[in-house]
């Protein structure tokens, strides 16, 4: 069975800082795995996605991901935080049927 | 376009109306889903729909019954909630492929009084 693990339900950084939002995930088969993000009052929007291939993965709004096999990791970063990016940050895996398992989520704040 | 769209944005209902939300999408996508989103909790998975089919129950209670009229279309009838089923209800749609991203709509916010 898949899992998934967001380490750090709330994370605070200052404006133009470095941005690390932790994943990692249990999978018995090779996982196609999502960040999303959602703002308040709104659904949740694709930042950006691995299945197969390069293991840095590169999203919307300046947002990167790198697969870590080894890690079983996930982890989403953006060099310089901007204050439109606080949000709450969902990683999500699934092997297939149907199903994207999420993470409990992670809530960013961002001071000025 | 990756757009999926729902209506209404917000619904209040008594616990004895009847009422159906409803979802679009144009990008040709064969599967579709309901989640329910609790505030501060990730979305739980209700239904999917593959090929118009339901293929996915997750132990959803009957109050709750979905509809698939075509590829694009997907509804959620509501009947006799409990206030503890207000919610944001999203939907989402994806490509064929197992696998494939799946898209979300901006969800309908439900208060059931």
């Amino acid at each position: 069975a898949q899992s998934v693990t967001q380490l750090g339900s709330h994370v605070s950084v200052s404006e133009g800082a470095l941005v690390l939002l932790r994943c990692n995930y249990s999978s018995s088969v090779p996982p196609y795995l999502f960040w999303y993000v959602q703002y308040p009052n709104q659904g949740l929007q694709l930042l950006l996605k691995y299945t197969t291939g390069a293991t840095l993965v590169k999203g919307i709004n300046g947002f990167e991901a790198e697969f870590k096999k080894s890690e079983t990791s996930f982890h989403l970063t953006k060099p310089s935080a901007h204050m439109s990016d606080a949000a709450e940050y969902f990683c999500a895996v699934t092997t297939g049927g149907g199903k994207l398992i999420f993470g409990q989520g992670t809530e960013l704040s961002v001071k000025p | 376009d990756t757009e999926v769209t729902q209506t209404p944005k917000h619904l209040v209902m008594g616990m004895t109306n009847k009422k159906s939300l409803k979802c679009e999408q144009h990008m040709g996508h064969r599967a579709m889903y309901w989640y329910k989103q609790k505030a501060k909790k990730p979305p739980e998975l209700m239904f999917v729909y593959s090929y118009e089919k339901l293929s996915i129950n997750e132990s959803v209670p009957s109050r709750f019954s979905p509809e698939c009229p075509n590829s694009s279309l997907l509804n959620l009838h509501l009947h006799a909630l409990q206030p503890e089923d207000s919610a944001l209800y999203l939907c989402a749609s994806s490509g064929p492929a197992s696998q494939e991203t799946q898209y979300f709509g901006p969800g309908t916010r439900l208060l059931v009084l």
